[in-house]
């Protein structure tokens, strides 16, 4: 297996643009999960699917973002508008099983800059 | 007081050494706490689960959690350069508004190990 593939790598946008970053998940894993990375804010997890049904999304910051799986093979976070602020890295992640898990594949990110 | 605090370091160790990473939480209810292990413009990797108070060992790391004491340490005999990341804690920290599981990171330890 390819892995989590997450696309675009690389993405800089003016504030204000509408922002799509898409993951990939490992075939057969049931679990998808979202994490942003700053500097100032560390690691947080923005939402997680299970088998495509969003479970938890408390950790997405505003309503500007929101993310969707339409399949066990596809997943979307979309920032609009997108500010400066949202400049971060985005991981996607997945699993066979829930939170409590000891294996969990990261994707290789995505970095956003919003200028 | 933040969730979950590590020392950010840098902590730096010689090679051969046992290199101690700590995080402490707050949540008395936590229930499942992880190492993650991220070397310098690369994914997280998930290195350790535990939920049980004691040990946990793994090839040269070892988790030791005390839920008592609210810490979870990991332990790296044998340091190797190769072992030199930034180390993330986290811990399933109580429950979300919408009632799942909360996933919580501290700021991440950076361990360097002198060759």
């Amino acid at each position: 297996d390819a892995g989590v593939i997450q696309s675009p790598r690389h993405e800089v946008t003016e504030m204000g643009q509408e922002v799509t970053l898409r993951c990939k998940p490992i075939s057969g894993h049931d679990y998808l999960f979202w994490y942003r990375q700053t500097m100032m804010r560390g690691l947080e997890l923005l939402i997680y699917f299970n088998n495509n049904v969003p479970i938890d999304d408390s950790g997405m910051p505003e309503d500007r973002f929101s993310a969707k799986m339409p399949n066990a093979s596809f997943s979307t976070l979309k920032i609009q508008p997108s500010e400066p602020r949202d400049s971060a890295v985005y991981f996607c992640a997945s699993t066979w099983t829930g939170l409590n898990t000891d294996t969990q594949y990261f994707g290789p990110g995505t970095r956003l800059t919003v200028l | 007081q933040k969730e979950v605090e590590q020392n950010s370091g840098p902590l730096s160790v010689p090679e051969g050494a046992i290199a101690s990473l700590n995080c402490t939480y707050s949540d008395r209810g936590s229930q499942s706490f992880f190492w993650y292990r991220q070397y310098s413009g690369k994914s997280p990797e998930l290195i350790m689960f535990i939920y049980s108070n004691g040990d946990k060992e793994d090839g040269r790391f070892t988790a030791q959690l005390n839920k008592a004491s609210q810490y979870v340490s990991l332990l790296i005999r044998d340091s190797q350069p190769s072992d030199s990341a930034t180390y993330l804690c986290a811990v399933i920290a109580g429950i979300t508004q919408g009632g799942s599981e909360k996933l919580v990171f501290g700021k991440g330890t950076k361990l360097t190990v002198n060759p």
